[in-house]
């Protein structure tokens, strides 16, 4: 059973609209929600983070939208940007520090 | 600064053969993480230890060990490789008390099983 789940394995976009990567969760125990950019030959970098007992985060050009009751959370970045073309992952964590990763988005943004 | 460091960043082993992957941080972090990821799936926790001498399984533990003597260092212990070992594996630290519990990780170390 697939905690985390990411249901788009691709988006493409054009330069300076806006990107939009969904992510759904089962588990209403985790405490933070995260998003991490990963590039080809890379670690994961973290980008944004959500506490579970807010709504939004905005952190530059990134949103982070909780919506608890449907179990959702979204990730907004405006105005996209060529360099933001990599996979996105959404990860869930518990204050015992264990992060469960969804699956993946690759977002390519378009010149 | 190096953060996360893993060693090898690429390895090749035949089936039964073991290795030890290598991972060190500079950070002072309590919790260690190894990760493996597949093609096109996300990342599978494989053991975790929230501070030296402490360990503990995750997701998909079976084939592999760890062991943490000191805060910096978290090998990864492959006994008996199968083709099914064959991923990339990610080491990563975190210091859960002070933030969100975001992971910082390591470049990865590719390792194919034949």
């Amino acid at each position: 059973d697939q905690q985390v789940k990411q249901n788009s394995p691709s988006l493409s976009v054009q330069e300076g609209r806006i990107s939009i990567l969904n992510c759904d969760y089962t588990n209403s125990m985790f405490d933070y929600f995260l998003w991490y950019k990963k590039y080809p030959a890379e670690g994961p970098t973290f980008l944004i983070s959500i506490s579970s007992i807010k709504d939004k985060n905005e952190d530059g050009r990134f949103t982070v939208f909780l919506n608890k009751s449907a179990k959702h959370l979204s990730l907004h970045i405006v105005p996209s940007q060529p360099g933001d073309s990599a996979v996105y992952f959404c990860a869930a964590s518990t204050n015992a520090g264990k992060s469960t990763f969804g699956d993946g988005t690759t977002l390519t943004v378009k010149p | 600064n190096a953060g996360v460091t893993q060693t090898p960043k690429f390895r090749i082993l035949k089936i039964g053969q073991s290795m030890t992957l290598q991972c060190a941080q500079d950070m002072n972090h309590n919790y260690m993480y190894w990760y493996r990821q597949d093609p096109g799936m996300g990342l599978k926790l494989i053991y975790y230890s929230v501070g030296a001498g402490i360990t503990d399984k995750g997701e998909v533990p079976n084939g592999y060990n760890v062991s943490r003597s000191t805060t910096e260092d978290f090998p990864l212990r492959l006994e008996l490789a199968a083709p099914s070992q064959t991923s990339v594996y990610f080491c990563a630290s975190s210091y859960p008390d002070r933030s969100a519990g975001e992971l910082f990780f390591g470049e990865g170390s590719r390792l194919t099983v034949l």
